[in-house]
């Protein structure tokens, strides 16, 4: 069973369009994440849920919005796409210990790579 | 500003010891991970430090200095599985992990 599964693995669209990647956990973690890794390899957060709310939303455009429908899901749908909107999204969860002293391991998925034409 | 850096590539042959180190300035800390990433596939967490020195775990140890702002991560016996990208990343709080720019190490015969 996959902790975290994000569908589509590949996704090759034209400039304009608009599309949506998908994200579940199974962990029973209460916080998700999206990250971007681009052709350099650098990975940025973009978003945090916890618990179906908004914690952590980085400088990133708005044609981006993240949909939390309830603590094991976490969407990502983009707008307008752009040439440099190409790159890996990561989803991410991780169960995070409040006055604990204990990692807050991310649990990755296995990444959806989008390519801009 | 968060700022982490790392070495971009290394290169090192089979069998022998490898250290890439991490040194890193976030505005908080909440613990240092170090992350495998092999080509093409998610990052696997590896180890995790949140007081200063040395945490062993087979083949991987990883260092902190909280005062130094200073991390390395330790491959022995090297194997060419270990060819991959290793990633350190700060947990800031607040759910908010900043990753470094990740080290190629390639390991030869």
């Amino acid at each position: 069973d996959t902790a975290v599964s994000q569908t589509p693995k590949y996704l090759v669209t034209q400039m304009g369009n608009d599309k949506s990647i998908k994200c579940e956990q199974n962990l029973g973690h209460d916080t998700m994440y999206w990250y971007k890794q681009d052709s350099k390899k650098f990975l940025k957060i973009m978003f945090s849920y916890n618990n179906k709310e908004l914690i952590i939303n980085e400088t990133v455009p708005n044609r981006f919005s993240p949909k939390s429908p309830d603590k094991a899901h976490l969407n990502l749908h983009i707008n307008s796409l752009e040439l440099g909107d190409s790159a890996v999204y990561f989803c991410a969860s991780s169960q995070v210990r409040q006055g604990v002293s204990g990692a807050n391991v991310l649990t990755f998925g296995a990444g959806s790579r989008l390519t801009v034409l | 500003g968060q700022n982490i850096d790392q070495p971009t590539e290394m290169t090192a042959t089979e069998g022998a010891i490898v250290q890439i180190n991490c040194t890193y300035q976030t505005s908080g800390f909440n613990g240092l991970f170090w992350y495998q990433q092999h080509a093409g596939e998610a990052p696997t967490f590896l180890s995790y430090n949140v007081l200063d020195g040395l945490e062993e775990k087979g083949r991987f140890s990883s260092f902190l200095s909280r005062s130094k702002g200073y991390s390395y991560l330790l491959l022995k016996e090297l194997q060419m599985k270990d060819s991959a990208s290793y990633l350190c990343a700060v947990d800031n709080y607040g759910q908010n992990f900043v990753f470094g720019p990740g080290t190629r190490l390639s390991v030869l015969p």
